[in-house]
């Protein structure tokens, strides 16, 4: 299976200020057809799961522009530019490249 | 907008089977994989597998010997069984949709399965 490492675990953020979440992979991401599968998710405390970013760098719908993406073959990067209250919550990078699926452990984002 | 509704049994004996279902409204139930992810208390997201509208699966290989993944495509609806379940298989379940390796663009609200004696 790829492992997908996330760091740090844990994220203690000011209000406004920019954060940071690193995904690295065990095995390059790239698919046969040229395209890197890796996604980024939101989960809240006592939510399902929500994508902000697929394929590296591709913000979902409805998704505010602070959030990006960025990256490419093992090494990924999730960046908020201005840390809002409503960005507390579990992150996880996921890799849709090769089966099994696999997440990130996950990076607890809360507010300092 | 798509929704995903599911519904399942939400405590188990250890060695009965799971059974879960996920119902697609709202959007197209063809040309998409449809997912089953974990979530064990307090821990991080486990992928158990897929299936697309015309019955191809993809299955965890950690799982694979005890589940099965159906599709009934008459009521835009797909189903997850897990035999002989243990403490381990207690989580939080979510079904989802994917395009390829683009995952999870829709998730269902999560169903608590308990494990236990």
């Amino acid at each position: 299976d790829v492992v997908m490492t996330q760091s740090p675990l844990s994220l203690p953020v000011t209000l406004g200020q920019p954060a940071s979440i690193s995904c690295r992979s065990s095995q390059s991401l790239v698919y046969n057809d040229g395209n890197t599968y890796l996604n980024w998710f939101q989960q809240r405390p006592g939510q399902s799961p929500r994508r902000l970013i697929y394929k590296v760098s591709n913000r979902d719908s409805g998704v505010p522009d602070r959030f990006s993406g960025s990256g490419s073959g093992t090494d990924f990067t999730l960046k908020i530019s201005r840390v809002e209250a409503e960005d507390v919550g579990v992150y996880y990078c996921m890799q849709g490249t090769h089966w099994p699926r696999t997440f990130g452990q996950g990076t607890k984002v809360e507010i300092k | 907008q798509v929704q995903l509704q599911q519904w399942g049994a939400g405590l188990l004996k250890p060695s009965e089977t799971l059974s879960l279902t996920c119902a697609v409204y709202g959007g197209s139930f063809s040309g998409y994989y449809w997912s089953w992810i974990r979530q064990p208390p307090g821990k991080g997201l486990e992928w158990i597998g897929e299936i697309s509208h015309s019955g191809s699966t993809n299955y965890n290989p950690s799982l694979k010997s005890r589940l099965t993944i159906s599709v009934d495509t008459s009521k835009n609806q797909f189903s997850l069984k897990l035999n002989s379940v243990t403490a381990a298989d207690t989580a939080v379940y979510y079904c989802s949709r994917a395009v390829g390796g683009i995952v999870g663009d829709n998730w269902g609200q999560g169903t608590l399965v308990t494990v236990s004696s």
